[in-house]
């Protein structure tokens, strides 16, 4: 596609629930991150995929939140046992091959926890 | 703890007028990028600086990066309401693919 694709838009989910939120990049980029943006804060680094693999997930807050890209496109971050203090929108960019070639970001996944 | 300070984290002035927005930090990083949010959208990158003492010109804005490659400035010369928007500024340490963001700065130009 043209842009960075992130579904759904909007997610309000209830405290202790799964989701997940999907990100389709821009068709030949090979890099994926997944990034968190609190009201009123920038966005902060969760992870980065190089292909199919997790290069860098030292920005994922606790072993509730997993990513996956299995096939070297689509990603998806998984929170488990959602809590309210999840509640932010979760930004997914990409990129041709890193951080050099500049990023391209969606417009988020708002998720609420409720 | 923010590694990027970004100031004045709010702004409303008057179209016609100039402004800086100032991104400080105490450690180095390799890169330097700024970008532009609008409500319900993601940020779109509007430079990046990756030497030091680096000024670069996009129409009305130009970007610095300060010599020991700590801090950076956009200057908007003339703003105009359309140049209302969240700016954030993000560094990148060397050989790292992650990009630490400021808090931003919200602009507001009024006509």
């Amino acid at each position: 596609g043209a842009g960075v694709s992130q579904t759904p838009s909007n997610k309000v989910t209830e405290k202790g629930k799964y989701v997940e939120l999907r990100c389709d990049p821009i068709s030949g980029h090979t890099a994926l991150y997944w990034y968190r943006q609190s009201l009123g804060q920038g966005p902060e680094f969760l992870i980065y995929f190089q292909g199919t693999g997790a290069a860098d997930d030292s920005g994922l807050p606790n072993d509730r939140f997993f990513a996956v890209r299995p096939e070297g496109s689509v990603s998806t971050l998984k929170i488990q046992r959602t809590e309210r203090g999840d509640s932010a929108v979760y930004l997914c960019a990409s990129s041709l091959g890193g951080l050099d070639y500049g990023y391209t970001f969606g417009s988020g996944t708002r998720l609420t926890v409720v | 703890t923010q590694l990027l300070e970004q100031s004045p984290q709010f702004l409303s002035i008057q179209e016609g007028e100039n402004l800086t927005v100032y991104c400080n930090s105490s450690s180095v990083f390799s890169s330097l990028q700024w970008y532009r949010q609008e409500p319900g959208e993601g940020p779109v990158l509007l430079v990046t600086v990756v030497t030091g003492g680096e000024v670069k010109k996009l129409k009305r804005l130009t970007f610095q990066f300060g010599d020991a490659r700590k801090d950076s400035s956009l200057h908007i010369t003339a703003a105009q309401p359309g140049d209302t928007g969240l700016y954030l500024c993000a560094g990148a340490k060397q050989g790292a693919q992650k990009l630490v963001f400021g808090q931003g700065t919200r602009l507001t130009i009024n006509p």
